[in-house]
């Protein structure tokens, strides 16, 4: 069992529809970061969200951190075929040196 | 702008070979990270370096060894190659432990 688990592992949708990510624990988390990674690459922050109940938006990205710290969910609205990616959420925790965890990934496939 | 520059990008090794896999920064960074990405497991941290001069093991060390030569440069070796640590190796930076990663493009590595 990972602590962070991200879900769906593998979503594939056609272009123009919503989506939403899910990464959850039963841990508290100081901050927790959003990454996307296409093939053949490293993974590139999305976004860091730190305080409880956090809304950050980015274009059509909607990042929220639950108000306990210990989930985030990511929003995509009218999803783009150059949105398919590995979507990896990350929690850093006081009581692990700040160092990050990453969850297993979400595989997103938009169709056009 | 180079960011985190990793070699080689692919390596065969036989079982019981050794190699070291080399990862430089140019953002002046203190942290780095070496990391392994396996199908569905998202990255698994091996060893950090917080600062210059120091290492730690991270989640999946052993099999691995890590050398900080300067602030820019953090190696990874494997002594003997096992089939099980065939993966996709990536080098990530950060300013500090909890702060954004910077990551490379990766190592692919196949062990037969």
């Amino acid at each position: 069992t990972q602590l962070l688990e991200q879900s769906p592992q593998f979503l594939s949708i056609q272009e123009g529809e919503n989506l939403t990510v899910y990464c959850n624990s039963s841990s508290v988390f100081s901050s927790l970061q959003w990454y996307r990674q296409e093939p053949g690459e490293g993974p590139v922050l999305l976004v860091t969200v730190v305080t409880g109940g956090e809304v950050k938006k980015l274009k059509r990205l909607t990042f929220q951190f639950g108000d306990a710290r210990k989930d985030s969910s990511l929003h995509i609205t009218a999803a783009q075929p150059g949105d398919t990616g590995l979507y990896l959420c990350a929690g850093a925790r006081w009581n692990a040196g700040n160092m990050l965890t990453f969850g297993g990934g979400t595989r997103l496939m938009v169709k056009p | 702008n180079a960011g985190v520059t990793q070699t080689p990008k692919f390596q065969v090794l036989k079982t019981g070979q050794s190699m070291t896999l080399q990862c430089a920064q140019d953002m002046n960074h203190n942290s780095m990270y070496w990391y392994r990405q396996d199908p569905g497991m998202g990255l698994r941290l091996i060893y950090y370096s917080a600062s210059e001069g120091t290492t730690d093991k991270g989640e999946v060390p052993n099999g691995y060894n890590v050398s900080r030569l300067n602030k820019r440069e953090f190696s990874l070796r494997l002594e003997s190659a096992a089939p099980s640590q065939t993966s996709v190796y990536f080098c990530a930076s950060s300013s500090l432990n909890n702060q954004p990663q910077h990551f490379g493009d990766g190592t692919r590595l196949s062990i037969l």
